[in-house]
């Protein structure tokens, strides 16, 4: 059975780098197929797509996060990772690791929550 | 990149069909044939209901039906049941190439 698990730290101070792994079990992460996402929501607001890699290592962000955004993914342990740096409380959010397939997000993890604060 | 125009809420009575709008430009709805909607329960991850514009992933009921015309896409639920009250996303593939979601439509069913 496919799944996305993300795991990481569930506080994060501000000025720091929140760092998110997905592990993806069920099926390879090398496929020519997906692409593999990240997707954050803050409470009570709506979706935002933060970015995606493919498994040869290309990368698309998002423009607003570009410049603190780092996505790179570990083929030999079927996982992707999540770096954004110099985090604000605008930041606090549930992360979502996805997979993309037809420029959709077809499978989501369950979400992991995000809080920036000191 | 500005998200995607949907309604705030929209609202339906049991048996109804109701009709959720997504507006983007040319850049993104316009442009491409690659719009997706997604349905999210309180507290659980969103769930792909549409994709391709019209396509519906296998075990997505046929109540739900997704359409383009220029840079404005819908979501049209037909029989509303108890279970569809939920919040709906839209999302569009860019030209820049990213993904640009809408600020989500809060369904009611009365």
């Amino acid at each position: 059975q496919f799944q996305l698990q993300e795991s990481g730290p569930g506080l994060v101070k501000p000025s720091e780098t929140l760092s998110l792994t997905c592990t993806v079990s069920g099926g390879s992460i090398i496929s020519s197929t997906y692409y593999w996402s990240w997707v954050r929501q803050p409470p009570g607001k709506g979706l935002e797509w933060v970015g995606s890699i493919y498994y040869s290592g290309t990368t698309y962000y998002n423009p607003s996060l570009k410049s603190r955004l780092t996505i790179s993914i570990d083929t030999s342990k079927n996982q992707f990772s999540l770096n954004l740096a110099s985090v604000t409380a605008a930041d606090t959010a549930v992360y979502h690791c996805a997979r993309e397939y037809s420029r959709s997000v077809q499978q989501w993890g369950q979400g992991t929550l995000v809080t920036v604060s000191s | 990149q500005s998200a995607l125009t949907q309604p705030a809420s929209v609202s339906g009575s049991l048996g109804q069909s109701i009709t959720i709008s997504c507006t983007g430009t040319s850049s993104d709805v316009g442009g491409y044939n690659s719009v997706s909607w997604y349905q999210q329960h309180p507290g659980e991850a969103p769930k792909l209901f549409i994709y391709d514009v019209s396509n519906r992933p296998s075990g997505v009921s046929n109540r739900f039906s997704g359409s383009k015309s220029g840079n404005m896409a819908s979501l049209t639920i037909s029989g509303l049941q108890a279970e569809d009250e939920a919040d709906y996303y839209c999302c569009s593939y860019t030209s820049r190439p990213t993904l640009v979601f809408g600020g989500g439509t809060r369904l009611t069913v009365l």
